[in-house]
């Protein structure tokens, strides 16, 4: 079936350095791609997102980029900041045989020490 | 806009037990969702709909049903609680016309034991 794989699962980085996260996903119908933040307790809220058509996509400190020939999409946190701290997952999203589904990562959890 | 509601937030169920996750949500979205959430497991889907009358199952739909009878609400049935279903259930809506993917909005939650 359908598969999305996140590495790291941890993640701890300095406060201002950058941090990295990396996905693979199975499904060639996979068309849409969101990043999703989960602060503790809380529940998660979209971060930044980018569709099939796009290879990258910033806003601010964040970027997504998309390399679908690898079935590859990272997301790029520049100048962290101790809010930055919270678990990310990635997803995705397509219509295929086995329906109109969005598969999650298993979730990164990003430290950021002051 | 109350987004997406979810009730209860707690419940503690004996195995055996029945009950229904209430989902509501007042965006006028078609797409409805339920998750559930279990440590290191990140979100995994147990059923979706794409409209009113239509449901369809995700990667863990065994042990619940669901039903869409209007745009606004998606409950999930638990038919008979067993320990591994012991997690944190999250309904999730977003917009969704001719099959394009949007941002799916999240309800606060519901955390279920089993005992």
């Amino acid at each position: 079936g359908e598969n999305v794989e996140q590495h790291p699962s941890t993640l701890s980085v300095q406060e201002g350095d950058s941090a990295v996260i990396k996905c693979t996903y199975s499904d060639s119908a996979s068309n849409y791609f969101p990043w999703y933040k989960q602060e503790l307790g809380k529940r998660p809220q979209l971060i930044i997102d980018i569709r099939s058509n796009v290879g990258e996509k910033k806003d601010q400190r964040i970027a997504v980029t998309l390399n679908k020939t690898a079935k590859h999409f990272s997301l790029h946190i520049t100048e962290t900041q101790p809010e930055d701290s919270a678990v990310y997952f990635c997803a995705a999203s397509g219509y295929a045989a086995g329906g109109f589904k969005t598969i999650f990562g298993a979730g990164t959890r990003l430290f950021v020490k002051a | 806009n109350a987004g997406v509601t979810q009730t209860p937030k707690f419940q503690v169920l004996k195995t055996g037990q029945s009950m229904t996750l209430q989902c509501a949500q007042d965006m006028n979205h078609e797409y409805m969702s339920w998750y559930r959430q279990d440590p290191g497991m990140g979100l995994r889907l147990i059923h979706y709909s794409v409209g009113a009358g239509i449901t369809d199952q995700g990667e863990v739909p065994n042990g619940y049903n669901v039903s869409r009878s209007t745009t606004e609400d998606f409950p999930l049935r638990l038919l008979s609680a067993a320990p591994s279903q012991t997690s944190v259930y999250f309904c999730a809506s977003s917009y969704s016309r001719d099959w394009t993917y949007n941002e799916q909005f999240f309800g606060p939650g519901t955390r279920l034991t089993v005992l």
